[in-house]
């Protein structure tokens, strides 16, 4: 079974700084990766996914994300964030051999003026 | 192209009450979903259909929760009776179902109180 572990459930930052979010997940299969970004009173929006290929993955909004087979990791990035990135992120996995998406508890990011 | 869509977007109800969301994925998915996402935490699976079969529904709590989804296209989930534990978001996704490619598409939720 997968599951995936998101190491901070807030992230407070500062306008213009760079952020990371964490991830890890465990799984006995190879995985799809993605993130997922929720603002507040929103369904969830796809910020970006791994399925194969380069292991750095751009998204929409200036975020990026680098999966690490050996470390099991997807952190996201974002080297300058707005106030408008305020949301709750969340990382997830499928199994590549099935369709159950697997959430991690969220991490909150918080942009400070 | 419209994407999936919810509603009622909020619900008070007492609890022992029933209560039903409905769900309009995005016209032409074939896989729907229905998550439940609690105060704090990440969406957790109640239940996934591939047209109309529920294929994967090990975590809907049945002895009050059912689903349909007549005809493979929208669905209805319902509660019956609430309890207070049930106060939560209600999500519902869709996907394509292409290859290997399962991005899922979210509705807004329906946000539920139960008092």
């Amino acid at each position: 079974a997968q599951s995936v572990t998101q190491l901070d459930s807030q992230v407070p930052v500062f306008e213009e700084a760079p952020v990371e979010l964490r991830c890890n997940y465990s799984s006995s299969v190879s995985v799809y990766l993605f993130w997922y970004v929720q603002y507040p009173n929103q369904g969830l929006q796809l910020l970006l996914k791994y399925l194969s290929g380069s292991t750095l993955v751009k998204g929409i909004n200036g975020f990026e994300a680098e999966f690490n087979k050996s470390q099991t990791s997807f952190h996201l990035r974002k080297p300058s964030v707005h106030i408008s990135d305020t949301a709750e992120y969340f990382c997830a996995v499928i199994d590549t051999g099935g369709f159950k998406t697997i959430f991690g508890a969220g991490t909150r990011l918080f942009v400070k003026a | 192209e419209a994407g999936v869509v919810q509603s009622p977007r909020y619900k008070i109800i007492e609890k022992k009450q029933p209560v039903a969301f409905w769900c309009n994925p995005i016209s032409g998915h074939n896989t729907l979903y229905w998550y439940r996402q609690n105060l704090g935490q990440g969406p957790e699976l109640l239940i996934r259909y591939e047209n109309e079969e529920a294929v994967d529904d090990s975590q809907l709590p049945k002895d009050r929760f059912s689903a349909e989804r007549l005809k493979g296209v929208d669905s209805t989930l319902k509660i019956q009776p609430a309890e207070l534990g049930d106060s939560a978001v209600y999500l519902c996704a869709s996907s394509q179902r292409v290859g290997m490619n399962t991005e899922a598409f979210f509705g807004q939720g329906t946000r539920l109180t139960v008092v």
